[in-house]
């Protein structure tokens, strides 16, 4: 199979503060990852694009200086969310590129 | 940019039934997937299809990727209630990115 993990898969953070969430592709190395939004009985909303040794990419609208993306290896992209607002909450999740788009479980993001 | 239409929005069925939900597109995709999502987890790839015309089956699941490559529908037949979640088409064009519909929350009654 393509089993890619996230963690932690629910946080809770106050107001100001960053949190960091890691996916992982247990099975197989993943040159490409992505990061995905989703609100509440929405669809999935493409963040950016994460490369393994290089830069992401970032979509229209997406602030890259408060969503920080390192993509260190071939199995692990972090997301890192900065100086945390309550409007940031929201489900995170990530997929990694084999042959198509395998996702995580998700991530549950609560600013109070 | 590329859009996608996907319909239903919401379906109501009786354990049993079939099911079947669509997705349409305004310009070509080279590439049709169908993922299911449960509450509180991730989408997980149902069928992957890659040419125009092309019918693949998982199980109940039917998938077909149009000729005009502009849509694509997923029937489940015999629905049961794990069944329950919400579908998402995707497709991908030559942007290289995959493109979400709105998603199909598809509840079955036992």
């Amino acid at each position: 199979g393509a089993v890619v993990s996230q963690h932690p898969s629910r946080v809770i953070c106050k107001s100001g503060t960053s949190v960091k969430i890691e996916c992982r592709s247990l099975d197989f190395q993943a040159t490409t990852m992505f990061w995905y939004r989703q609100f509440p009985k929405k669809s999935l909303m493409l963040m950016a694009t994460s490369n393994e040794g290089s830069k992401a990419t970032y979509e229209q609208g997406v602030e890259k200086d408060k969503f920080l993306i390192n993509h260190a290896s071939l199995t692990l992209s972090t997301l890192t969310v900065t100086s945390a607002h309550p409007e940031d909450s929201s489900f995170y999740i990530c997929s990694a590129l084999r042959t198509e788009q395998f996702f995580g479980p998700g991530t549950r993001l609560t600013v109070l | 940019g590329q859009q996608l239409n996907q319909s239903p929005q919401s379906m109501f069925i009786q354990e049993g039934e079939d099911v079947s939900m669509n997705c349409t597109s305004s310009s070509i995709f080279n590439t049709w997937l169908w993922y299911k999502q449960d509450p509180g987890e991730g989408p997980v790839l149902l069928i992957a299809l890659y040419k125009a015309g092309e019918l693949t089956s998982n199980g109940r699941l039917t998938a077909q990727f149009g000729i005009t490559r502009k849509d694509s529908f997923l029937n489940i037949s015999a629905s049961i209630p794990s069944d329950v979640g919400i579908y998402f088409c995707a497709g991908r064009g030559n942007t290289g990115k995959l493109i979400f519909g709105q998603g199909t929350t598809l509840q079955v009654k036992p």
